[in-house]
């Protein structure tokens, strides 16, 4: 059980389009889902959280214009890279928790290996 | 700036020997410390999570400590396995609902 799938797994765009991540969670309903970016050789960083039907909040320094978070179902969150840019070139991963305690598990997608040209 | 620090960055540790690794977090506005293993081509997988100072938890061959009061805490597994061989992070939650993870450990078991 708990398992996150995250869609597509890798993806190569060009400069200036933009790029829709799906996580969806698959047996369970989650309440949060966390979006994080990781820089080669670098930790894991938390760019925002959503709760379901609500907008998410961002950490400091993340464009929230650039990089549209929507949780419009108890399953499914998407992260729109908007105008990317080759900096924008990383590792997306995404997590859901079926509640919104610090202790509850987060439950991790595979990642989206996204290439900007 | 909070930090999280994970030592060391990698291990190479022959079959059925035993390791450990460390995870140092900030020691003030503590909430929980979560530890996950991720395997390569794989989704990070929960471990534990732990919230109070000298909490120990177990599972199978891996257990870990805590110690909120100088911020660390170590994981260890017994009798390491091919299969453990992974990467292993431990997340930091703050009061703030900060999440900070830590850079991982990679472990590699040699046959």
């Amino acid at each position: 059980g708990a398992v996150v799938s995250q869609h597509p797994s890798w993806v190569i765009c060009k400069s200036g389009t933009s790029v829709k991540i799906e996580c969806r969670s698959l047996d369970f309903q989650a309440t949060t889902m966390f979006w994080y970016r990781q820089f080669p050789k670098q930790s894991l960083m938390l760019m925002a959280t959503s709760n379901e039907g609500s907008k998410a909040t961002y950490e400091q320094g993340v464009e929230k214009d650039k990089f549209l978070i929507n949780h419009a179902s108890l399953t499914l969150s998407t992260l729109t890279v908007t105008s990317a840019h080759p900096e924008d070139s990383s590792f997306y991963i995404c997590s859901a928790s079926s509640g919104t305690s610090v202790i509850d598990t987060q439950y991790f997608g595979p990642g989206t290996r996204l290439t900007v040209l | 700036i909070l930090n999280v620090e994970q030592s060391p960055q990698s291990l190479h540790v022959q079959e059925g020997d035993s390791t450990n690794f460390t995870c140092s977090f900030p020691s003030s506005n503590f909430y929980a410390l979560h530890w996950y293993r991720w395997e390569t081509a794989k989704s990070p997988e929960a471990l534990f999570v732990m919230t109070l100072n000298g909490d120990e938890k177990k599972k199978g061959r891996i257990s870990a400590t805590l110690n909120t009061k100088e911020g660390y805490s170590y994981l260890y597994i017994k009798g390491s396995q091919p299969e453990d061989s992974a990467t292993y992070l431990c997340a930091f939650r703050s009061s703030a609902s900060k999440i900070i993870f830590g850079s991982g450990t990679r472990l590699s078991i040699r046959p």
